[in-house]
């Protein structure tokens, strides 16, 4: 079955930077858009980035274009969230998922890891 | 950026009573609309995709309606693990958003 495990997560002073992963199985990797989506605790749910399945373009919110950089590698089954200039506003439980549809019909949240907790704090 | 209202912010009902539960896009989302479920600690759960198809697994009881604008999620029938949070959520246009959720709780 599909499985997503997130890593990186942590607590990091502001301005730091930090790399989550994400690791797949149980699925073609490949021919999914993948996401991150984060959860302030005890808020609601925010799309932070998107990366197409062949990687060939990608989406931020504007509340982290020019910070974070969402990446992949399809060989090892991985996605990747680097986060520079991290602000306490960016603590949050942030989530990959996998799209519910195939290669460029992309929106939909089918598949989730369990999250990996942020803690932008000095 | 399109914004999703989701209403009532709390529904108090009793199991097996239905549930209609509300979400107003700002502007059209033609079908583009799904619906999700998360309990306490959990990650979100996918219910229905594109305004009114079940996602796999997702009991008869949930089903999903609307275009455009205006969208409804129902619950037939109440069991006792459907009290939770729900949310709704555009992919019409980018940056993809999500309601402010809708909180389900036992009368």
């Amino acid at each position: 079955q599909v499985q997503l495990v997130e890593s990186g997560g942590g607590v990091v002073q502001p301005g730091r930077s930090l790399r989550l992963s994400c690791a797949a199985s149980g699925f073609t990797f490949s021919n999914y858009a993948l996401h991150w989506v984060r959860q302030p605790p005890g808020k609601g749910l925010e799309c932070v980035a998107v990366i197409s399945f062949d990687a060939s373009y990608d989406h931020y919110a504007d509340s982290v274009k020019g910070r974070f950089i969402i990446s992949r590698d399809n060989s090892k089954n991985t996605l990747y969230l680097q986060m520079n200039s991290l602000r306490v506003e960016d603590t949050a439980v942030y989530y990959c998922a996998r799209d519910f549809f195939e290669r460029d019909n992309w929106g939909s949240f089918e598949s989730w890891g369990r999250g990996t907790l942020v803690t932008v704090s000095s | 950026e399109i914004v999703l209202t989701q209403s009532p912010a709390t529904l108090s009902l009793s199991p097996g009573e239905r549930a209609t539960l509300s979400c107003r896009a700002s502007q059209s989302v033609s079908n583009y609309l799904a619906w999700y479920q998360q309990k306490p600690g959990q990650a979100p759960r996918l219910l229905i995709y594109d305004a009114s198809n079940r996602a796999p697994g997702i009991p008869a009881r949930f089903s999903g309606s609307g275009s455009g604008t205006d969208f409804t999620l129902t619950i037939s029938s109440l069991e006792p693990e459907d009290f939770a949070l729900y949310y709704c959520q555009q992919r019409s246009d980018w940056p993809i958003t999500f309601g402010q959720g809708t909180r389900l709780e036992i009368k």
